[in-house]
């Protein structure tokens, strides 16, 4: 089992903001990354660090830290938003890295 | 362009070694981790491991003692050896570029692999 803990689903008002949380000891020490997975596709990287967004991705997408729990939100949600989004960070042991459980966000 | 597709048999059987390559193209290995990622089907991500260009690897626990992850930079590949598989490796292998920091941060990924281990 995964040591980084999402929710399994959240829905999301068009047009809405939605927060995707991600909780694990190591995240008291160490940042997350994000990645959206569409069905049937590559995960591709929509948050990275602090707070930071590869070229390309829109700004509605930011992330947060507090404590053992990372943070992804969409403000201002898309239909195309709807996917799975799943963090990753290092795991207990500090030396290899681990994907969250996911979350899969659907927009209404 | 950096292009990255996986290869290999898409059907393996139980106790046998599921073998994959990710051939680059558009890039050269040098200065990244080429890292391998699956997905069993209808489930999430698991960070199998990478193999950095200056030849450190770091693989998943989990895993460890039945999986190698190397490269050939003659060939711009790099592979992953899974030995005495089980049913529970049947999932979608991805190959990815990316670096590590307190988290693995990518920027291309394979179209991914399915591979399917019978019992």
């Amino acid at each position: 089992s995964s040591e980084l803990t999402q929710d399994p689903a959240v829905s999301v008002a068009l047009g809405q903001t939605v927060r995707i949380t991600c909780q694990g000891d190591s995240l008291r020490s160490n940042y997350a990354s994000w990645f959206q997975q569409k069905t049937g596709q590559a995960p591709v990287l929509v948050i990275y660090g602090k707070d930071k967004r590869p070229s390309g991705i829109p700004d509605r997408f930011s992330g947060s830290s507090s404590g053992n729990t990372a943070s992804l939100t969409i403000t201002g949600a898309q239909a195309e938003d709807e996917a799975d989004y799943y963090c990753n960070s290092r795991d207990s042991s500090g030396n290899h890295f681990v994907f969250g459980t996911g979350t899969q966000v659907t927009v209404l | 362009q950096v292009q990255l597709q996986e290869s290999g048999p898409g059907l393996v059987k139980s106790s046998e070694t599921l073998s994959l390559t990710c051939t680059i193209s558009g890039a050269s290995i040098n200065g990244y981790y080429w890292t391998w990622i699956r997905q069993p089907p209808g489930k999430g991500l698991e960070w199998i491991g990478y193999f950095y260009y200056a030849g450190t690897t770091n693989y998943n626990p989990s895993l460890k003692g039945r999986l190698a992850i190397s490269a050939d930079t003659s060939k711009n590949q790099f592979s992953l050896i899974l030995t005495s598989v089980t049913p529970a490796d049947t999932a979608v292998y991805y190959c990815a570029r990316g670096r590590y920091f307190e988290w693995f941060q990518s920027d291309y990924w394979g179209q991914g692999m399915l591979v399917t281990v019978s019992s």
